[in-house]
Formats: structure tokens, sequence, C-alpha cells
């Protein structure tokens, strides 16, 4: 069975620029979030989609959105990009519904550079 | 922000040695998760912890837990090489967050 698949792994944006980051969980699993890791802030949660309705999201700004599909792949958008959005960008995704309540699995992450 | 607090940072072993590493937190909890993540990969589930459970074995793992402290510990028995990764404690609470530690930077030399 193939893992959560996340693309692109690695990238560059400009400043101002918006980013979409792509998430295929493993198959069955209904549950999808996403985290940022940074040097200075380490992991962070980002938000979390479970047949396709966001549950819960962290404490980031609105510039961060994301959605989920009917396959139950998942994008997460980063809209007017700052130098601090510089992060890996983790997706783990959970046969769900308790997506913490059980073992989730992640992906190796999608790196962004923001220049 | 983070809720988890791992010490130490960092920790240099030798293989063979047992590897210990903690965690605190702040609020009551659901379960407290703990993983493993090599150098810029993705993140290895390794155990959760419920909060009604004391002590979990997983192989050369054993994470106990101690919610009057609000504390978790991670033993890695016989180490070697292939444990060097940083160690990550997460905690969920509420049913509807986690939060994750700084992380423990492991190295284990031949």
């Amino acid at each position: 069975k193939a893992g959560v698949t996340q693309t692109p792994r690695y990238l560059i944006k400009t400043r101002g620029q918006q980013v979409t980051l792509s998430c295929s969980p493993i198959s069955g699993h209904r549950s999808v979030s996403w985290y940022q890791q940074t040097p200075g802030q380490g992991l962070q949660f980002l938000f979390e989609y479970f047949s396709e309705t966001q549950r819960n999201k962290g404490n980031f700004p609105g510039r961060f959105s994301g959605r989920q599909f009917s396959n139950s792949r998942s994008e997460m958008n980063v809209s007017t990009l700052e130098l601090g959005d510089s992060a890996l960008y983790l997706c783990a995704s959970s046969l769900g519904p308790d997506m913490w309540g059980n073992t989730i699995y992640f992906g190796e992450g999608s790196w962004l550079t923001v220049v | 922000s983070q809720q988890g607090e791992e010490d130490p940072q960092a920790l240099s072993i030798q293989e063979g040695e047992n590897a210990t590493m903690n965690c605190s937190y702040k609020t009551s909890i659901n379960n407290l998760q703990w993983y493993r993540q090599n150098s810029g990969r993705g993140l290895v589930h390794l155990i959760l912890i419920r909060s009604n459970e004391r002590e979990k074995h997983s192989g050369r793992l054993r994470v106990t837990l101690d919610t009057s402290k609000k504390s978790s510990s991670l033993l890695i028995t016989a180490s070697r090489a292939a444990d060097t990764a940083s160690y990550f404690c997460a905690t969920v609470y509420n049913n509807n967050d986690m939060r994750f530690g700084a992380g423990t930077r492991l190295t284990v030399k031949p």
C-alpha cells in the first residue's frame, strides 16, 4: 500500500506569490492533517480535514487555507507569501474519524523556500 | 505554539547504551504520542499512550506517562546507530488539537 504522497517535494517562491501543496493520503484514509515545521517555531498544527470538511484549525493567519476533495486528497494554499513561511510542510493521514486517537502516517513533506 | 517540552535537547550515546528522553506538558491531554524524524524527512509514529495508560512497550521502546506530573518518558534500549534521529512528543487535548514539543536530537555513535 502506498504511503502518504506529497507534491512537490521542493519549491522556491518569491515573496507575495501564492503556493499550493498537494497531499494524497493512504488509500482508504479519510482524515488528513497539515503541519508546518520551522527551526524557530518547531512543528505546528495547521488544519485537519475529514470527509471534505475542515474540523480543526491551528493558530495560523487566514493566508493559510486548505481543502479536501471527495477522494480524500487534500491541498493547502498559502497566499501572499512571506519570508517566514519558508518551512517544511507535512501532511498526515489517518483512517479516521478520530484523527489523533490512532496512528497517523506522515508524508515526506514539501520544502518551501520563500525568497 | 508548542505545548510539550522535551529534554534533553540533545543526547549523544554509544551504541548499545540506553537512551531516555522526557516530555512535559501543561494541560490535560487525551493522549500523548512519540515520533521519530530523520533529518529533513517526515515523521514516523512510534507509540501512542492514552491518558488512562501508564506504560507501553513496542520492541526496544518503552513509554511511560505520569499524568499527575504531566510528563512522559521514552526509553530506547540497546540503541543502534540507526536510531540517530530527532524524537518528538505530541500531545492531543480536547480531541481537536495536537501540539508538538521542540524535540530531542539523539546521536548514537557506532
